[in-house]
C-alpha cells in the first residue's frame, strides 16, 4: 500500500537557519506529492505540491522537488522565521478515490 | 469565494452515543473527504464522497458513515462511540471526478472528545 515517512521531530532551529525536512514515500504508479502545514489549533493548509517527477513546488520561500529515483520530496527553506513554527505534513495522492496518505508530521520550532 | 467550514468546532460525547459532524465545501468543489487526526499523528483517510455517493473508503469500520447533499455539503456520522474515536475530524473539499482529485482544501476541524 501507499505510505509516507517523515523525519521525526521536534526540529528546533534558530531564526534565519536553513531548513530541511526529509520525506520519502512508497506508492505504485506516479503519485502527486504535497506538503501541508498545520498551525496550532487550526486545520491543514496546502503549502506546495508537485504532480510529476522533477517538478519543483514552491511557496512562501519553501521548496520541494519530486525525486522519483529516490522516492523523496524533501522540504527546504533558506532562512526560517519564528512564524514558520508549525507542524508540517508530507502527503501523497494517486489521484484515485483513496484520498491523501499522510506522514506523521514534523513539529518545527523556530527560536528567535 | 468561501472556504471549507466545519461545525461544531468542539464537542464532548459519552461512549456509546452517536455524533454528526457537518462540513460545507468550498464554492465550486464537488468532492468531499473526511479524515481522522489523532493527537500527535497525521490525518487518516476515512472516506470520500463524489456526487452524493461514497467512492472511496479507508480502513474504518461501518459505524463511520456519511452523506453528501446536492449542494455538496457533507455529514460524518459515527455510531456507538468509543474512547479511541476522540480526535480532530477534518473535512476537505476538492474539484474532481470519480477518478479522484488534484488537491484538497481543509476546514478547521471538529475536535471530538469521547468520555
Amino acid at each position: 500500500g501507499n505510505s509516507v515517512t517523515q523525519m521525526e521531530g521536534p526540529v528546533t532551529l534558530s531564526e534565519e537557519a536553513f531548513l530541511t525536512i526529509n520525506c520519502t514515500y512508497t506508492a505504485t504508479g506516479y503519485p502527486s506529492l504535497f506538503w501541508y502545514v498545520q498551525y496550532p489549533g487550526e486545520g491543514l493548509q496546502l503549502l506546495l505540491k508537485a504532480t510529476k517527477a522533477d517538478d519543483k513546488g514552491s511557496n512562501k520561500g519553501f521548496e520541494a522537488t519530486y525525486r522519483k529515483e529516490t522516492t523523496s520530496f524533501h522540504l527546504e527553506k533558506g532562512s526560517v522565521q519564528v512564524s514558520d513554527s508549525a507542524v508540517y505534513f508530507c502527503a501523497l495522492s494517486r489521484g484515485g478515490a483513496d484520498g491523501l496518505t499522510f506522514g506523521k508530521g514534523t513539529h518545527l520550532i523556530i527560536q528567535p | 469565494e468561501t472556504g471549507v467550514t466545519q461545525s461544531p468546532t468542539h464537542l464532548i460525547k459519552t461512549r456509546g452515543q452517536q455524533v454528526t459532524l457537518r462540513c460545507s465545501s468550498q464554492s465550486g468543489h464537488n468532492t468531499v473527504s473526511w479524515y481522522q487526526q489523532a493527537l500527535g499523528q497525521g490525518p487518516q483517510f476515512i472516506f470520500q464522497y463524489y456526487r452524493e455517493e461514497e467512492n472511496g473508503r479507508g480502513n474504518f469500520p461501518p459505524r463511520f458513515s456519511g452523506l453528501q447533499f446536492p449542494n455538496y455539503s457533507s455529514e460524518l456520522n459515527v455510531n456507538a462511540l468509543e474512547l479511541d474515536d476522540s480526535a480532530l475530524y477534518l473535512c476537505a473539499s476538492s474539484l474532481g471526478g470519480a477518478g479522484g482529485f488534484t488537491e484538497a482544501f481543509f476546514g478547521q476541524g471538529t475536535r471530538l472528545t469521547v468520555v
